[in-house]
């Protein structure tokens, strides 16, 4: 059982360039929602979704896009990388919001 | 201001003591409520949830104050493997939206 399973684990971008990071759960969990964490800051919501189709936006959602096509999946795309979005970033999935979150091991990002 | 805010700390405790963190949350209508514990540079973990009626694993202790808007976590008995970042969890907006405090580092010394 892999869990929430996130890639790449580290990535370094340059300004201005696109990219996606990938989420994929094998638990068959409805909600999944990804977090940045930066130092001082905890967790800071940036999207989520309750099922396949279905998306809303977080705290943070300013340059992130995100898709939910499938249950298993829940990308999180950057439109265009810019230095304030250095940080880690998780992404976690739950059977409803009852039950807490599991998280995958985080995606270090840092934008130069 | 933040929809869910905890004493950053660090809580400094000697092996054995008892430590309690507070954590306050401003939507009243929040219904779902957890501690996660995180280490440095890894994920966050469910600790425990926490229930209306209080609820206890273990050594920890986990208290909601719906009037005030606050949930507890009481760790007896520390131990030195306590040491970590403990991060309390209200439901937002809506029930899906779960907001993150910032975490409370408690570092426990022999």
């Amino acid at each position: 059982n892999a869990g929430v399973t996130q890639t790449p684990k580290f990535q370094v971008l340059k300004t201005g360039q696109s990219m996606t990071l990938q989420c994929a759960q094998d638990m068959n969990h409805e909600y999944m929602s990804w977090y940045r964490q930066d130092p001082g800051m905890g967790l800071r919501l940036i999207h989520y979704s309750v099922g396949a189709g279905i998306t809303d936006q977080g705290e943070v959602p300013n340059g992130y896009n995100v898709s939910r096509s499938t249950t298993e999946d829940f990308p999180l795309r950057l439109l265009s990388a810019a230095p304030s979005q250095t940080s880690v970033y998780f992404c976690a999935s739950s059977l409803s919001s009852n039950y807490g979150y599991t998280f995958g091991s985080g995606t270090r990002l840092t934008v130069v | 201001r933040k929809e869910v805010e905890q004493d950053p700390g660090p809580f400094n405790v000697p092996e054995g003591a008892t430590v309690a963190f507070n954590c306050t949350y401003s939507n009243s209508a929040s219904q779902s409520f957890f501690w996660y514990r995180q280490d440095c540079r890894k994920e966050p973990k469910l600790l425990m949830s926490v229930y209306s009626s209080g609820n206890e694993d273990g050594r920890f202790t986990a208290q909601l104050n719906r009037a005030s808007q606050y949930i507890s976590l009481l760790i007896r008995d520390s131990k030195l493997s306590d040491s970590a970042t403990y991060l309390c969890v209200a439901g937002g907006s809506s029930a899906s939206k779960i907001i993150f405090g910032s975490g409370t580092r408690l570092s426990i010394r022999p």
